[in-house]
C-alpha cells in the first residue's frame, strides 16, 4: 500500500490561510487522495478528496500536484476551531484499506 | 441521524478476559472497518468488510476477530485480552458506490484499558 509522509505539527494564526503538505511519492494511478481530521477526544471527520484535480469544498481546498506525489490541504482562513490533527489517506479504487499515517497537528494561535 | 454507534464507550478488562466491542450503523453502508488508536498516535487499521459475509485484515489483526452477518453490524472480539490492548477503538463505515473514494463516518470511539 503506497505511504503519505506528513510533518508532524504546524503552526497558524487565526485567520490565516494554512497550507498543509503531503507527499506520497508511491502513489498508483489509481488512487484516491483523502484528508481527514481528527478533533480532541472525537473520531476522525471527512475533510476533502481528489484524484487529479484540484478540488474545493465548503471547509477546504485540495491541491495536487501534477505529478500527483504530492498535495496540499489549504484552509483559507483559520480559526481556533480548526486545531486538529490532519491525516492524508491513500485509498486505492477497488479497495478499502484506509491506512492512516501519523497526521499533522494543526496548532492555531489567537 | 444515528451514523455510527460504538458500545461501549468505556471497558477495564483483565488480562486474559474476552469482550466484544459493538458497531451498527444504520447509513446501509457496506463497507464498515476496526482501527485503533494508541496515545499520540495516528489511527491504524485492525478489520474491514466490504459487505455481510466479507471480512479481511488490515494492519494489525493479531488478537482481534470480527464477523458479518448483516450489513448493519460489525462486532469486535477480543478473545484473550492483553494490555498491550489498552487503546482507543473506532469503528468507520462507507458506502461501497465510491469504491474507495467514499467517505468514512467514524462512531465516537470505544475506550479500551487492560490491567
Amino acid at each position: 500500500d503506497a505511504k503519505t509522509t506528513q510533518p508532524n505539527s504546524m503552526e497558524s494564526n487565526e485567520e490565516e490561510p494554512v497550507h498543509l503538505p503531503c507527499n506520497h511519492s508511491t502513489i498508483s494511478g489509481t488512487d484516491y487522495i483523502h484528508w481527514y481530521r481528527q478533533l480532541p477526544s472525537q473520531g476522525p471527520e471527512y475533510v476533502i478528496h481528489g484524484l487529479t484535480s484540484n478540488v474545493n469544498n465548503r471547509m477546504a481546498s485540495l491541491a495536487i500536484a501534477e505529478d500527483r506525489k504530492s498535495s496540499t490541504l489549504i484552509l483559507h482562513r483559520a480559526t481556533l476551531r480548526d486545531a486538529a490533527v490532519y491525516y492524508c489517506i491513500l485509498t486505492v479504487t477497488g479497495g478499502y484499506k484506509y491506512i492512516f499515517g501519523t497526521g499533522t497537528r494543526l496548532k492555531v494561535l489567537a | 441521524n444515528a451514523g455510527v454507534t460504538q458500545t461501549p464507550k468505556f471497558q477495564v478488562l483483565k488480562t486474559g478476559q474476552s469482550m466484544t466491542l459493538q458497531c451498527a450503523q444504520d447509513m446501509n453502508h457496506e463497507y464498515m472497518s476496526w482501527y485503533r488508536q494508541d496515545p499520540g498516535m495516528g489511527l491504524r487499521l485492525i478489520h474491514y468488510s466490504v459487505g455481510a459475509g466479507i471480512t479481511d485484515q488490515g494492519e494489525v489483526p493479531n488478537g482481534y476477530n470480527v464477523s458479518r452477518s448483516t450489513t448493519e453490524d460489525f462486532p469486535l472480539r477480543l478473545l484473550s485480552a492483553a494490555p498491550s490492548q489498552t487503546s482507543v477503538y473506532f469503528c468507520a463505515s462507507s458506502s461501497r458506490r465510491g469504491r474507495g473514494t467514499g467517505e468514512l463516518f467514524f462512531g465516537e470511539g470505544s475506550r479500551l484499558t487492560v490491567l
